[in-house]
Parts: structure tokens; C-alpha cells; sequence
């Protein structure tokens, strides 16, 4: 059982808005910030949002993350081709004294 | 801009070792936790280690606790990752990632194969 769980796929047509949901538990999200990264076939993965909603230079404001409790989202809005990825959830977990990435979410644009 | 460039990987048998290394530039690296993430063949990603700016304080995933040792040389620019008594599950892609893995290298492939 992973200690961040994601939903393993999600998807959208163009221009409309997905969602992606990572939940955790009081030691990792519910006490850390949670981060999120953006991985394409064969790349490295990318830093999209630090500290649950703050978006690094660079990255389009149609992403954006939020925080509530134990669980954390990814928003992306007017959906794009080029959004087809896999994304990330993490956090640090305080019980386990460790950084723990979610299982990963296959973003497919219809 | 963060730059990160891992080498050393390459095929070992099981029971081997084999030590990573990874370089910085671009950003004051002695002010930077650093980690090691890997990603096993069509796998999501798993932290594996970090190391404190100074090297005082390290982590590891339980997996590779007593095998795998994370070092950093602040003079050099450079973070390593010694794995050692490596076994098959260890295949995987190893990135080298900065901070809150706010900057990645390109990763560099380890393969356990006899």
C-alpha cells in the first residue's frame, strides 16, 4: 500500500479542466507541503508546483495546486495535447523520515 | 539554472557495486539538501536517499538501508551514491534531484543482470 495514493489514470478533451487527486495521511501531507512533477516518455520529470500551490517560473498558470487536510490536487485548466503525461504527487513523511512520491496518474487528452 | 549531470551507471551482476556520481552547477550547491530518485523500467519514481547541505544528516528509503550510502563532496560539486550488494529489483533509472527535487539530471541507467 503506498503511503501517497493516486489515481492511476485521468483524462479530458481539449481546452476543459482535470483533476488530479493525491491522498496521504496526518505524517506526510497533512503535516508537509506536497509537490508535484510532470514526466513525458523518456525525460526526466519537472518540477510543476512547490509548497502545495506555488508555481515555479516558467510554468503556465493553467496548473495550479491546492491543499486540504490529508489530501492534495492538481488542477489543470484549458487542456492541451501537450499536457498528455504522468504526474506526480510528494511530500516528506515525518513518521517514516522519508520522501514518498505517489503512485503516479497517466494523463491522457481525448 | 540548475544543472545536474549523473554518470557511473552501467550492468553489474547481483551482489555487486557500483558508486554514482553526480554533478552541480548553476546554483550555490553547499546551500542544497540533494537526493537520489530512481524509476525502475515503466515504474513511477521512488526516493531512495538525501544528504544535508553540510552531509551531517542523511536518508534513506528502508529498501536500501545498510546497502546503498549517500555522500557529497561541497568542494567539488558533487553528490555520489555508493550501492552496494545490488540485486535485480535495484534496475532502475537514478536521478539525481536538488532540494525539493526542484531540479533533476538526466538520469543515469543501473541494470542488475547476470
Amino acid at each position: 500500500q503506498s503511503v501517497l495514493t493516486q489515481p492511476p489514470s485521468a483524462s479530458g478533451t481539449p481546452g476543459r479542466r482535470v483533476t488530479i487527486s493525491c491522498s496521504g495521511s496526518s505524517s506526510n501531507i497533512g503535516n508537509n507541503y506536497v509537490y508535484w512533477y510532470q514526466q513525458f516518455p523518456g525525460a526526466a520529470p519537472k518540477l510543476l508546483i512547490y509548497r502545495n500551490s506555488q508555481r515555479p517560473s516558467g510554468v503556465p498558470d493553467r496548473f495550479s495546486g491546492s491543499k486540504s487536510g490529508t489530501s492534495a490536487s492538481l488542477a489543470i485548466s484549458g487542456l492541451r495535447s501537450e499536457d498528455e503525461a504522468d504526474y506526480y504527487c510528494a511530500a516528506w513523511d515525518d513518521s517514516l523520515s522519508g520522501w514518498f512520491f505517489g503512485g503516479g496518474t497517466k494523463l491522457t487528452v481525448l | 539554472e540548475v544543472h545536474l549531470v549523473e554518470s557511473g551507471g552501467g550492468l553489474v551482476q547481483p551482489g555487486g557495486s557500483l558508486r554514482l556520481s553526480c554533478g552541480a552547477s548553476g546554483f550555490r550547491f553547499s546551500n542544497y539538501w540533494m537526493s537520489w530518485v530512481r524509476q525502475a523500467p515503466g515504474k513511477g519514481l521512488e526516493w531512495v536517499a538525501n544528504i544535508k547541505e553540510d552531509g551531517s544528516e542523511t536518508y534513506y528509503v528502508d529498501s536500501v538501508k545498510g546497502r546503498f550510502t549517500i555522500s557529497r563532496d561541497n568542494a567539488k560539486n558533487l553528490v555520489y551514491l555508493q550501492l552496494n550488494s545490488l540485486r535485480a529489483e535495484d534496475t532502475a533509472v537514478y536521478y539525481c534531484a536538488s532540494d525539493y527535487f526542484s531540479g533533476w539530471g538526466q538520469g543515469t541507467l543501473v541494470t542488475v543482470s547476470s
